[in-house]
């Protein structure tokens, strides 16, 4: 698979392979955190979330892991698909006030 | 079940004018929110609401005005346009149950200033 140990505005992967996406995120009072795909011309879609009293949570093919004491996110898609060519966005926030924060993106390209 | 609709979905305006991009839910959340997404970046917080009758900033409000008069609606009011707000706007809505937080995101508005 390929993955990126520091957040990167790109990642391209082959078809078939697994594919690692890394946010780091700056609030130390967030305690759920969210994984976005956002497609060309459209809003963010939801794909997975995890609790800060977690540090891994399974979907279909995706897998989020929370490491609190680096405070870093990342994102595991398994078998990567063209349709999982998209921008990916990490967001926290805290349960206190609702407001929702977003990192930068990852572009992922999935070569044929 | 419609989820987040907003309109209009494209729109040029010229520099001064102002207007009012609609949001509208009709999944009973109570919290809702605007964002900007500017090319290559994350979106970020204009203004967000906890509930009729309650409105905050968040992160880049000068510019933007909103209301929340009813649970449902939650517009964003443009007062004097500037080519330095020609971007995309999302409005989002969301609920909050036992720790979670169900986000849905609007399809979008893409406005331009000249």
């Amino acid at each position: 698979g390929e993955s990126v140990g520091l957040h990167l505005p790109t990642l391209s992967v082959q078809e078939g392979d697994n594919s690692i996406i890394n946010c780091a995120y700056s609030n130390s009072a967030s305690d759920y955190f969210i994984w976005y795909k956002q497609e060309s011309g459209k809003g963010p879609q939801f794909i997975i979330d995890i609790r800060s009293n977690m540090d891994k949570r399974q979907g279909q093919r995706v897998t989020v892991l929370l490491n609190k004491t680096v405070k870093h996110l990342s994102l595991q898609i398994a078998a990567t698909q063209p349709g999982d060519s998209a921008v990916y966005f990490c967001a926290e926030l805290s349960s206190n006030d609702y407001k929702l924060s977003f990192g930068a993106g990852t572009t992922v390209t999935v070569r044929a | 079940n419609a989820g987040v609709t907003q309109t209009p979905k494209f729109q040029v305006l010229k520099t001064g004018q102002s207007m009012t991009l609609q949001c509208a839910q009709d999944m009973n959340h109570e919290y809702m929110s605007w964002y900007r997404q500017d090319p290559g970046m994350g979106l970020r917080l204009i203004h967000y609401s906890v509930g009729a009758g309650i409105t905050d900033q968040g992160e880049v409000p000068n510019g933007y005005n909103v209301s929340r008069s009813t649970t449902e609606d939650f517009p964003l009011r443009l007062l004097s346009a500037a080519p330095s707000q020609t971007s995309v706007y999302f409005c989002a809505s969301s609920y909050s149950y036992g720790g979670a937080f169900g986000y849905t995101f609007g399809s979008g508005t893409r406005l331009t200033v000249v």
